[in-house]
């Protein structure tokens, strides 16, 4: 278990730039989640994966924003015409189902990639 | 999911036990409560989590009083490495309800 993995892990664009964010789950989880936390905020949910089903976005997810897993194992975020209200550290989690397949699941989170948009 | 009450901040000596409180008055039956850290620039940690009996794990104690509208994570001798920001979540695991709602956490200072 190498845990969950995030690339970059420090990100500066200028505004008005499209930026993109790798996430490798832990091996074997089917479930992946994309989060926001800004300054002395908790993380907030944006996006979250069901193997390469995209099951639920939050409001959040504005339409310059778009998450994909082709292949239902790595994900990436993709930021266009990044703002300064962007800047952020993104998180990525990932679990898998519960004992018999139960939603009882912990989600094991990346370290983040820190995004600060001049 | 239940909204949760917790301190700003708090602050223990090394070695002595940490007690973080949690408060969740409107929790309803079957929604987990669910204890993440997040140490500072790092992703949070997942620490216990438990529904209606106490939880202890080799990180924590977790105490969920009988009416289930507070709980206080415990941990047992806090060293500096503990300095974190603590979050109480409360969840309905339902499918469907996947998402963690994080509130603003206590920040727990261990002193030397």
């Amino acid at each position: 278990d190498t845990g969950v993995s995030q690339d970059p892990r420090h990100k500066i664009t200028k505004r008005g730039q499209n930026v993109t964010f790798r996430c490798d789950p832990i091996s074997e989880h089917n479930r992946l989640y994309w989060y926001r936390q800004t300054l002395g905020q908790g993380p907030e949910f944006l996006t979250y994966f069901q193997n390469e089903a995209q099951l639920e976005k939050s409001r959040l997810l504005s339409d310059r924003f778009s998450a994909e897993r082709p292949k239902g194992s790595f994900s990436t975020l993709e930021i266009q015409r990044t703002e300064q209200g962007d800047s952020a550290m993104y998180l990525c989690a990932s679990s898998a189902p519960g004992l018999a397949g139960g939603p009882e699941e912990t989600q094991y989170f990346g370290p983040g990639t820190r995004l600060l948009v001049l | 999911d239940a909204k949760t009450t917790q301190p700003p901040s708090m602050d223990c000596a090394e070695g002595r036990a940490a007690n973080l409180p949690c408060n969740h008055s409107t929790i309803s039956g079957n929604e987990y409560v669910y204890w993440y850290r997040q140490i500072h620039s790092q992703g949070p940690q997942y620490i216990i989590h438990g529904l209606k009996n106490n939880e202890t794990n080799e990180m924590a104690s977790l105490i969920i009083t009988e009416d289930r509208k507070s709980s206080t994570l415990i941990l047992p001798h806090a060293t500096l490495r503990d300095t974190a920001v603590y979050y109480c979540i409360v969840r309905l695991l339902i499918f469907g309800n996947e998402k963690l709602t994080f509130g603003t956490g206590t920040r727990l200072t261990i002193i030397p």
